[in-house]
């Protein structure tokens, strides 16, 4: 059975800084594509970062870019979010998903993040 | 950016009947390349996050239920629940696949009338 567990969500002031993690189980997570969508409250899906199986190819929703920075780490079956510089506008659940390729089959059940003061 | 727009935002559907829920994209998602269709269906309950339900357009996933059909091609785009089930209230929303960034449809909201 396919497990993505997201951790690392919390309260955290604008202007502050957040690393969210996924732990994977169940798939062969070197081979998969692993990616970051969020959900404002109550608002629909937002793609956020996208990296591809060997970690060097990454990419960025555009108001994220400079901010957050996707990563992955094949020997422990993660992926991780490094999110700066937090905005109000940043605020939702963040999701872990997996695929093979752009869009995904397998999803975690999601981390809040809250930016405000 | 590739612009999707759904619609209805909701629709109420008696038990067993018919619900249609469509997409369109702002330009077209259908590849020269492999002549496929690069837009996919997710359905989200509430509480619990999306599960897809359909990719290239029209390829039903292993245990989606065949009352599921996804159709169309190019920048318009359809899914359709042929029976109305109670387990089928759920949020809806395509995607495009095609290009980055990739986006969402802003979601179609299922209600038993």
């Amino acid at each position: 059975e396919v497990q993505l567990v997201e951790s690392g969500g919390g309260l955290v002031q604008p202007g502050g800084s957040l690393r969210l993690s996924c732990a994977a189980s169940g798939i062969t997570f070197k081979n998969y594509w692993m990616t970051w969508v969020r959900q404002a409250p109550g608002k629909g899906l937002e793609w956020v970062a996208t990296i591809k199986q060997d970690g060097d190819n990454k990419y960025y929703v555009d108001s994220v870019k400079g901010r957050f920075t996707v990563s992955r780490d094949n020997a422990k079956n993660s992926q991780y979010l490094q999110m700066n510089s937090l905005r109000v506008e940043d605020t939702a659940v963040y999701f872990c998903a997996g695929g093979w390729g752009w869009f995904w089959d397998s999803w975690g059940q999601g981390t809040p993040v809250t930016v405000s003061s | 950016d590739i612009v999707m727009t759904q619609s209805p935002d909701s629709l109420a559907v008696s038990l067993g009947e018919r619900a249609t829920i469509n997409c369109r994209s702002s330009q077209s998602i259908l590849s020269s390349s492999d002549n496929k269709n690069y837009l996919v269906w997710y359905q989200q309950k509430p509480g619990q996050p999306p599960k897809l339900l359909i990719s290239w357009a029209s390829t039903r996933e292993s245990g989606v239920p065949e009352r599921f059909t996804g159709s169309g091609s190019g920048t318009d785009f359809t899914l359709t629940i042929s029976s109305l089930q109670p387990e089928d209230v759920a949020v809806y929303y395509c995607q495009q696949c095609h290009s980055s960034p990739l986006t969402f449809g802003g979601g179609t909201k299922v209600e038993i009338k």
